[in-house]
């Protein structure tokens, strides 16, 4: 199975602050690279798909990029709205995996 | 709209059995995809395995294996999960989510708790 390396595990960011998220891939995945956010008690909800290409409705925010085994995920002016957790899942191979996760706070 | 119901929480003794169900409206069902995830709150997912309705073939994830059935009912648009054999580790919560394509997913059911217990 491909394993998927998410750093950091938490975050503290100030409203208004540019944040990044890092998934590292054991081998390359070739951009099959998606994004969610998940919020307590809710469903994941899709951002970034093809490691770079904003789901329909994703405020332009939010940004995704990377290739081969290291990609990011980069919220630009953070909103309130935006604390949740946050989750990396590849799709290149079966079983698809998923990263540890993201837990944003504000500082 | 897409939408995607899922069943109440249950509350399963150890070795017992249980159906989860996953009713989906606002799209074609029968030649669609849907895949089912397992959560233990405060940790990450795992994909559990996927079903296409048009034939009812699957996939799973070799970890899930014996523990997960997949089915679908067409004439109602819904998806079905069994899990046997539980244990205290299969207290989770369980989505079902529709993908695009085979890969990435778009519309998310809300999940059901299933908690193991005696």
């Amino acid at each position: 199975d491909i394993q998927m390396t998410q750093s950091p595990a938490s975050l503290s960011a100030s409203l208004g602050e540019t944040v990044t998220i890092e998934c590292r891939a054991s081998e390359d995945i070739y951009n099959g690279l998606a994004w969610y956010q998940q919020k307590p008690g809710k469903s994941p909800q899709l951002l970034i798909y093809n490691a770079n290409s904003l789901h329909t409705g994703v405020p332009s925010r939010f940004s995704g990029s990377g290739s081969g085994t290291q990609y990011s995920l980069k919220i630009n002016s953070l909103q309130s709205e935006d604390v949740a957790s946050y989750f990396c899942q590849q799709y290149y191979d079966y079983p698809w995996t998923f990263g540890g996760g993201t837990k944003l706070e504000l500082k | 709209q897409v939408k995607l119901q899922q069943s109440g929480a249950e509350l399963v003794k150890p070795g017992a059995s249980v159906k989860l169900s996953c009713k989906t409206s606002g799209y074609t069902f029968s030649t669609s995809y849907m895949s089912w995830f397992k959560q233990i709150p405060g940790q990450s997912i795992e994909w559990i395995g996927m079903i296409y309705a048009g034939d009812g073939g699957t996939g799973y994830n070799q970890k899930f294996k014996g523990k997960a059935t997949l089915t679908v009912d067409t004439s109602s648009s819904t998806a079905y999960m069994d899990l046997s054999s539980l244990t205290t580790e299969d207290s989770a919560v369980y989505f079902c989510a529709r993908p695009r394509g085979l890969w990435y997913f778009d519309f998310w059911g809300p999940g059901t708790m299933v908690t193991v217990s005696s």
